[in-house]
């Protein structure tokens, strides 16, 4: 059974970077593409971007100018930076697997529980 | 940026009714559809992929169709356990995009 879990500080001020980790367990690091969403009250949910285990990037272009995924194969681990946060950036971050069908099209499978990170001075 | 738009955004009903929820796609997005049910508190879960194709473990209560733009979830008996927000996805193109959800609410 695949799990995701996200850690990292919930308390960020504005115009800090918020950093979080998804580690993952239970199945193939390396197969799939894995990807951050966060879903605020205003805004509901958004996708962020998504990695591959080689650290290919898709970033959702409203946020790229201040994105950056990374990935530790070694910890099975993948990590979310975003810089010069706002009120506005406060929401729940769930990191997701992107599972692919035999036909191309993709879904996320495996979910992380999610991480409530406040942007407050 | 692909919109999803869903219908309604919220509905009541009762246990053993069947119901149908509506997503939209601003345009063809083929049959790059997914469904979530989300509880709260909890993060979504996959139900529908592929527009059609049921998730293991999923109930077979849970049926969804459609391609093209316009997509449909549908329960064929609600359960107790199935109140909850329900979001569409599509996973077309980048930025991948979700619906502003559906609640089905207890009548």
């Amino acid at each position: 059974q695949v799990q995701l879990r996200e850690s990292g500080p919930g308390l960020v001020k504005p115009s800090e970077t918020l950093s979080l980790t998804c580690t993952v367990s239970g199945g193939s690091f390396s197969c799939c593409y894995w990807s951050w969403i966060r879903q605020s009250a205003g805004e509901g949910l958004e996708w962020i971007g998504r990695i591959y285990a080689s650290g290919s990037t898709n970033y959702n272009p409203s946020l790229k100018r201040r994105v950056t995924m990374s990935v530790d194969t070694s910890k099975n681990q993948f990590s979310l930076k975003l810089s010069s946060v706002t009120a506005a950036d406060t929401a729940v971050y769930y990191c997701a697997r992107v599972a692919t069908s035999t036909d191309g099209t993709e879904h996320f499978d495996y979910w992380g529980q999610g991480a409530l990170v406040t942007v407050s001075s | 940026d692909i919109q999803m738009t869903q219908s309604p955004s919220s509905l009541s009903a009762s246990v053993g009714d069947r119901l149908t929820i509506t997503c939209r796609a601003s345009q063809s997005i083929s049959s790059y559809l997914n469904w979530y049910q989300q509880k709260l508190g909890k993060a979504p879960k996959l139900l529908i992929y592929a527009a059609s194709s049921l998730q293991s473990g999923v109930p077979s209560r849970f049926s969804g169709s459609g391609s093209g733009t316009d997509f449909t979830l549908t329960i064929s008996s609600l359960q107790v356990e199935d109140f909850a927000i329900y979001y569409c996805q599509q996973s077309y193109s980048t930025p991948l995009t979700f619906g502003g959800g559906t609640k089905v609410e207890i009548k």
